[in-house]
């Protein structure tokens, strides 16, 4: 497709429940990334990849934090035992040529943990 | 860590005038710059982009100007429209050969007055 989509839009989660985004790139674009925005915000960076290769984690919380990309498969974010402050919105953001060129960033999934 | 800030968190303009939003950045490193335009609900739109070889760039109504002297980014838009309202964020890469994250600063809301 022409757009990242990203499902679900919305998702509440009691505190210490697992949480699971979904992102599909657009076709042809070999880049994932994924961002955490907080209150509108700045975005921070969590981690990329690079077709089903993690290109670059140095943002991941990895104790609760896991990113897939499998082939055929949207990419996925999954919180382990989320806590208040992982309530954000994160954006998944896909590109043809890594970081050196444009990212298209899908619609956000704003993720609520009560 | 890396610190990409905004000068002005909100910023009111008429419309048809020029509109300027600043950006400061600490990594003298740094290669690689995007602006990126956010509206309510949605992800960020990639607007223009610089790299570090050049002082200016424009686009469509849009002007980037990097300073490195002085570690300044500004994104100059050309007879506001009210469409333009959002929230504008520069970003920073200073790996751009290698693939690393991008610094997202803080943001600045643009509000375009009829």
């Amino acid at each position: 497709g022409e757009e990242v989509a990203q499902t679900p839009k919305h998702l509440v989660r009691g505190e210490g429940q697992k949480a699971k985004l979904y992102c599909a790139p657009i076709k042809g674009h070999s880049y994932v990334f994924w961002y955490q925005q907080v209150l509108k915000n700045e975005f921070k960076f969590l981690i990329s990849f690079q077709n089903e290769n993690v290109f670059d984690e140095t943002g991941m919380p990895k104790e609760r934090f896991s990113a897939k990309c499998l082939p055929n498969s949207p990419c996925s974010l999954e919180i382990q035992a989320t806590k208040l402050e992982d309530s954000a919105v994160y954006f998944c953001a896909s590109s043809q040529t890594g970081v050196s060129g444009e990212q298209y960033f899908g619609p956000g999934t704003r993720l609520t943990v009560t | 860590g890396e610190s990409v800030g905004l000068h002005l968190p909100t910023l009111s303009v008429q419309e048809g005038d020029n509109s300027i939003i600043n950006c400061a950045y600490s990594n003298s490193a740094s290669d690689y710059f995007i602006w990126y335009k956010q509206e309510s609900g949605k992800g960020p739109q990639f607007i223009i982009d610089i790299r570090s070889n050049m002082d200016k760039r424009q686009g469509q109504r849009v002007t980037v100007l990097l300073n490195k002297t002085v570690k300044h980014l500004s994104l100059q838009i050309a007879a506001t429209q009210p469409g333009d309202s959002a929230v504008y964020f520069c970003a920073e890469n200073p790996f751009m050969y290698t693939g690393n994250q991008f610094y997202f600063g803080t943001g600045t809301s643009l509000t375009v007055i009829p």
